[in-house]
């Protein structure tokens, strides 16, 4: 079946710092790849994605690029703000499925100090 | 444009009770998902509906759980009855048929004791 497996957290940076949140998925086909973020007290929001391979997602600084050679779709940022604190998951769409049936990772809480 | 409305945002009850959770889609989404969100883990896709009709339920525990979506329009989450285990956030998320983005409401909080 398919999964998706992230770093392990919590992640806690100094502002201004880089950000790398590892993921690696395992999936059957061509699966679309996702980020998605989850403010304090809000709901989950879609911050980037890539529907195949070597696309880039970006989006507020962040991005993340579809290795299919290493099933791999880490998020970066160069330079990380108070404000991104918050917890991240990675996610995939099986190949023709609808965007909403996705599997997510166990997540990855981000601690940013000023 | 308002976004997928879920209620209650909070819901304590004893284990054995009956819980229900509400759903409001975007206007105009086709397609509704709910997804349980225990602590710690990733959402997990619990059901799928296209307009008013079922097209996944296969991660349901139809033992207990149940979940319709009358007109095609709003949708209602049963828990009868609740265990311990079921204590987590339920999630709704809407997106068009075909759309290439899932949004995703604020979700219910459910704690069993």
């Amino acid at each position: 079946g398919n999964s998706v497996t992230q770093m392990e957290g919590p992640v806690t940076l100094s502002e201004e710092a880089f950000l790398t949140i590892n993921c690696t998925y395992t999936a059957t086909g061509y699966p679309s790849l996702f980020w998605y973020v989850q403010y304090p007290g809000e709901g989950l929001q879609l911050l980037l994605k890539a529907t195949k391979a070597d696309d880039k997602g970006s989006n507020k600084g962040f991005e993340a690029t579809y290795r299919k050679e290493t099933t791999s779709f880490h998020l970066e940022k160069g330079s990380v703000q108070v404000s991104d604190s918050a917890v991240y998951f990675c996610a995939l769409v099986a190949g023709g499925t609808s965007y909403g049936k996705l599997t997510f990772g166990q997540g990855t809480i981000l601690t940013v100090h000023p | 444009e308002a976004g997928v409305a879920q209620s209650p945002r909070y819901k304590i009850i004893e284990k054995r009770q009956s819980v229900a959770f509400w759903c409001n889609p975007i206007s105009g989404h086709a397609t509704l998902y709910w997804y349980q969100q225990i602590l710690g883990q990733g959402p997990k896709l619990l059901i799928q509906f296209q307009n008013n009709g079922v097209v996944d339920d296969s991660q349901l525990p139809k033992d207990r759980f149940s979940a319709e979506r009358l007109k095609g329009v709003d949708s209602t989450l049963k828990i009868q009855p609740a265990k311990l285990e079921d204590s987590a956030v339920y999630l709704c998320a809407s997106s068009f048929q075909g759309g290439t983005e899932a949004f995703f409401g604020q979700g219910t909080r459910l704690t069993v004791v």
